[in-house]
């Protein structure tokens, strides 16, 4: 079975600050995709990176980055230069395949000004 | 383009009523998703479909059906609604596979009293 860990259930950090979002997993497949999603107060799911796991190279996408360690199945987000508008739950996912979707309970980020 | 669509907003339900939550998407992907999320943690997968006429269950099946007719619909049917299904009901969809992003609607939370 697969499994996501979030172990910080909130985090704060200081704007213009950078942070790093803990993310571990567990899963018995080769081949998967990591991801990344942001839930603002309002509630949408906002996609915001995604890591394949035969990618080499760490994602980015602009102030986000993914630290993803294979060998120790840890697929940590880095948000640099924080901004109060980056106050949000922040969910790690998985999946195989269709079947297989597995999310984290989520971190709660706050940026103090 | 209006991505996904899901409807009611909202709804209040007596228990034991029949309820379907609807989502339509416009991307033409083939995977579509349902999940819940109950209040303080993250999204379990109820039921997924990776191309029009299958079906398949996710993490939390039970006390939920689904149907794929066509690429565009994925309605969510609770036969006879109990109070532990008070949650936010998410759809989302993705082209296929396990590399793809998942989009998200933007939820329905019910309540069953």
């Amino acid at each position: 079975a697969q499994k996501i860990t979030q172990t910080q259930p909130g985090m704060f950090v200081q704007e213009k600050e950078a942070v790093t979002l803990d993310c571990t997993y567990d899963t018995s497949d080769q081949s998967y995709g990591l991801f990344w999603y942001k839930q603002p107060s309002s509630g949408e799911m906002i996609f915001l990176i995604y890591q394949g796991s035969y990618d080499e190279q760490n994602a980015t996408e602009g102030r986000y980055s993914l630290n993803f360690q294979k060998a120790r199945k840890s697929a940590n987000l880095v948000i640099s230069a924080s901004q109060l508008g980056d106050s949000a739950m922040y969910f790690c996912a998985m999946m195989a395949n269709a079947g297989k979707s597995t999310f984290g309970d989520g971190t709660t980020l706050t940026v103090k000004p | 383009i209006a991505g996904i669509t899901q409807a009611p907003t909202s709804q209040i339900l007596a228990a034991g009523r029949r309820m379907t939550l609807r989502c339509t998407q416009d991307m033409r992907h083939n995977a579509m998703y349902w999940y819940r999320q109950d209040l303080g943690l993250g999204l379990r997968l109820i039921h997924y479909s990776n191309t029009a006429g299958t079906t398949g269950k996710g993490e939390v099946p039970d006390g939920y059906s689904v149907s794929r007719a066509n690429t565009d619909d994925f309605p969510l049917t609770l036969a006879s609604a109990v109070p532990s299904q008070t949650s936010v009901y998410f759809c989302a969809s993705s082209a296929a596979g396990r590399s793809d992003t998942q989009y998200f609607g933007p939820g329905t939370r019910l309540t069953v009293l």
